[in-house]
């Protein structure tokens, strides 16, 4: 069974500080790794993913992040972070199954 | 991104009526997915469908039903609503490399009193 871990329920940064988010996910092999984006009252957007190859991926919006294998993590990235950021974060993995398991999202909020 | 519509967008019912959300999708995509959101819990799969009169359960399955009878349209009924099934409930495809990119709809919030 594949199952992801989002340790941090909210966080809290000031605008043009750095970011990152982590994302934990248990899976018997290399999964497919993505990081959505959900503004209030908004569907999901892709931000990234990770299929294979290079560990480091980058998204859009100025985003990155780094698979680990090592560690089973996936944490997604910014260098700053702009007061447009402040959203909701999901992490997720696709394993063999043909559906996505999603973490239970991280709270951005932006201070100005 | 895909294009993908629910609807009705918003929707308040009573305890024990039939329920019926729509997703239609352009894209031709051959996966659908139906989720719900609740605080906490992220996004749980409900059904998902891998092509016409094809589906399966998802992990949040019990008091739903789904139908597929054509590519683009994907329906998600609550025989008889409950309380715990209010939520925000989103529809999704399956595209790109191999489907494993998930594309989302905007969302219906439905509330049953």
């Amino acid at each position: 069974a594949q199952s992801v871990t989002q340790p941090d329920i909210h966080i809290t940064v000031s605008e043009g500080a750095s970011l990152e988010l982590r994302c934990n996910y248990s899976y018997g092999a290399t999964p497919y790794l993505f990081w959505y984006v959900q503004s209030p009252g908004q569907g999901l957007q892709l931000l990234l993913k990770y299929f294979s190859g290079d560990t480091l991926v980058q998204g859009i919006k100025g985003f990155e992040a780094e698979f680990k294998r090592s560690q089973s993590s996936f944490n997604l990235r910014k260098p700053s972070v702009h007061w447009s950021d402040a959203a909701e974060y999901f992490c997720a993995v696709k394993g063999s199954a043909r559906q996505l398991t999603f973490g239970s999202g991280t709270q951005l909020t932006v201070l100005p | 991104d895909a294009g993908i519509t629910q609807s009705p967008r918003h929707k308040v019912t009573e305890t024990g009526t039939p329920v019926t959300l729509r997703c239609h999708q352009t894209e031709n995509h051959r996966y659908m997915y139906w989720y719900r959101q609740d605080p906490g819990h992220g996004l749980r799969l409900i059904h998902y469908s891998y092509g016409v009169k094809d589906t399966d359960k998802g992990e949040v399955s019990d008091g739903y039903s789904v139908s597929r009878s054509k590519t683009e349209d994907f329906l998600l009924t609550l025989e008889s609503a409950t309380s715990s099934q209010t939520s925000v409930y989103f529809c999704a495809t399956g595209g790109g490399l191999d489907h494993n990119e998930q594309f989302f709809g905007p969302g219906t919030r439905l509330t049953v009193l």
